[in-house]
């Protein structure tokens, strides 16, 4: 298995500019997660997914939108790149514990906004 | 959103070194705490899960504590070794949902001097 994996591994966009980061999972988890790193305030939630076709919000969704439509991928879109976008953009999968769910990140991407 | 803190932000030990830190979280609503251990270059990987008061969870040198009375968790590691260095994250679940939209600390970073 691959686990969980995301393309781009590091990106520089200008302002204003639109990109998706790519997430893909092969372990059949029906939760996704993306989260972001900033340096002082460890991992936030962007936004997650319990299942295809659903998503919702979370900590810090500004900015960002998503999708599922299968279960093995969740991409992360930025509509218009801000430089307070600039951060490292971790995904991350689990499967249903009744909240004691583990997640499996990804290798992350690392995004410059200039 | 809940608010996380783990104390202290860094630390530096010697070799053979025991040491510890804290993980703080708002005791009502609790559902879950997790610890993951995060090395430099990789993904954030998970250590323990807990979920009763009174928990105590141990993997190899490394074991965790869990008070869901007075909202911390301690983390311990005995005989501290170079490879130990990482940045150690704690998370708890916000109130009680299926899924759990975790709230991370901002993490401890800990190294390991030979």
């Amino acid at each position: 298995n691959a686990g969980v994996t995301q393309t781009p591994k590091f990106q520089v966009l200008k302002t204003g500019q639109s990109m998706t980061l790519q997430c893909a999972q092969d372990m059949n988890h029906e939760y996704m997660s993306w989260y972001r790193q900033d340096p002082g305030m460890g991992l936030r939630l962007i936004h997650y997914s319990v299942g295809a076709g659903i998503t919702d919000q979370g900590e810090v969704p500004n900015g960002y939108n998503v999708s599922r439509s299968t279960t093995e991928d969740f991409p992360l879109r930025l509509l218009s790149a801000a430089p307070s976008q600039t951060s490292v953009y971790f995904c991350a999968s689990s499967y249903p514990k009744g909240g004691q769910e583990t997640q499996y990140f990804g290798p992350g991407t690392r995004l410059l906004v200039l | 959103i809940l608010n996380v803190e783990q104390s202290p932000q860094s630390l530096h030990v010697q070799e053979g070194d025991s040491t510890n830190f804290t993980c703080s979280f708002p005791s009502s609503n609790f559902y879950a705490l997790h610890w993951y251990r995060w090395e430099t270059a990789k993904s954030p990987e998970a250590l323990f899960v807990m979920t009763l008061n009174g928990d105590e969870k141990k993997k190899g040198r490394i074991s965790a504590t869990l008070n869901t009375k007075e909202g911390y968790s301690y983390l311990y590691i005995k005989g501290s070794q170079p490879e130990d260095s990482a940045t150690y994250l704690c998370a708890s679940n916000a109130g009680g949902t299926s899924y759990g939209k975790l709230t991370f600390g901002q993490g401890t970073i800990l190294t390991v001097h030979p």
